[in-house]
């Protein structure tokens, strides 16, 4: 039974280019969260998906970052423009629930370096 | 916003040894979760408590739900190597606002066991 799976594992980018991570859920999960840890850090929650809906992006920057789950496919975290305070590792996590009982599992996580 | 302060921040302790680490925060939380993260590797859930005074086992792990709903601990027996890590405990909001799905995490316990 597989668990949640992200790819690539590392990015590296240029100043400005665009940077896409991908995130593909536990089987039956259809709650998707991303999150993101900077060095010596906890998480810190960006946005809250579920199927073709996002439900809190509360914690994601205004400017320069999306993310999207699409009826089919894995989610995608899309930053453009990255710049070198992208530098982090980006972790997506999947729950069957969206409420009560909401056990997030965790994916290896997207080390992204922007050069 | 919701913050949660988790102490100590690191810990060396011998082989064969307990180890207790707790989180507190300034607001309630319906559900505490404890994670253990390695190196280059996304955090992998130990325990969920979902119950005020509520006291759970995993094999050597046990932790509890403070009563107040605002604190949580996590203790380790006889700790063994492989226990070492980061530790993060994180808090849920579930009581139905639109951040019912959003983690927040402390910023960790560094665990170092001499063999």
């Amino acid at each position: 039974n597989a668990g949640v799976m992200q790819n690539p594992r590392h990015l590296v980018r240029r100043r400005g280019q665009e940077a896409r991570l991908r995130c593909s859920p536990m089987k039956g999960h259809s709650h998707v969260y991303w999150y993101r840890q900077l060095p010596e850090e906890g998480l810190k929650f960006m946005v809250y998906l579920q199927k073709e809906n996002i439900i809190d992006e509360s914690g994601m920057p205004k400017e320069r970052f999306s993310a999207e789950f699409p009826k089919e496919g894995p989610s995608i975290l899309r930053i453009q423009q990255v710049v070198r305070g992208d530098s982090a590792a980006y972790f997506c996590a999947s729950s069957l629930s969206g409420r009560v009982r909401n056990e997030q599992f965790f994916g290896p996580g997207t080390r992204l370096t922007v050069l | 916003g919701q913050q949660l302060n988790q102490s100590p921040q690191s810990m060396f302790i011998q082989e064969g040894e307990d180890v207790s680490m707790n989180c507190t925060s300034s607001s309630i939380f319906n559900t505490w979760l404890w994670y253990k993260q390695d190196p280059g590797e996304g955090p992998v859930l130990l325990i969920a408590l979902y119950k005020a005074g509520e006291l759970t086992s995993n094999g050597r792990l046990t932790a509890q739900f403070g009563i107040t709903r605002k604190d949580s601990f996590l203790n380790i027996s006889a700790s063994i190597p492989s226990d070492v890590g980061i530790y993060f405990c994180a808090g849920l909001d579930s009581a139905g606002g639109t951040s019912y799905g959003k983690l927040t995490f402390g910023q960790g316990t560094i665990l170092t066991v001499h063999p």
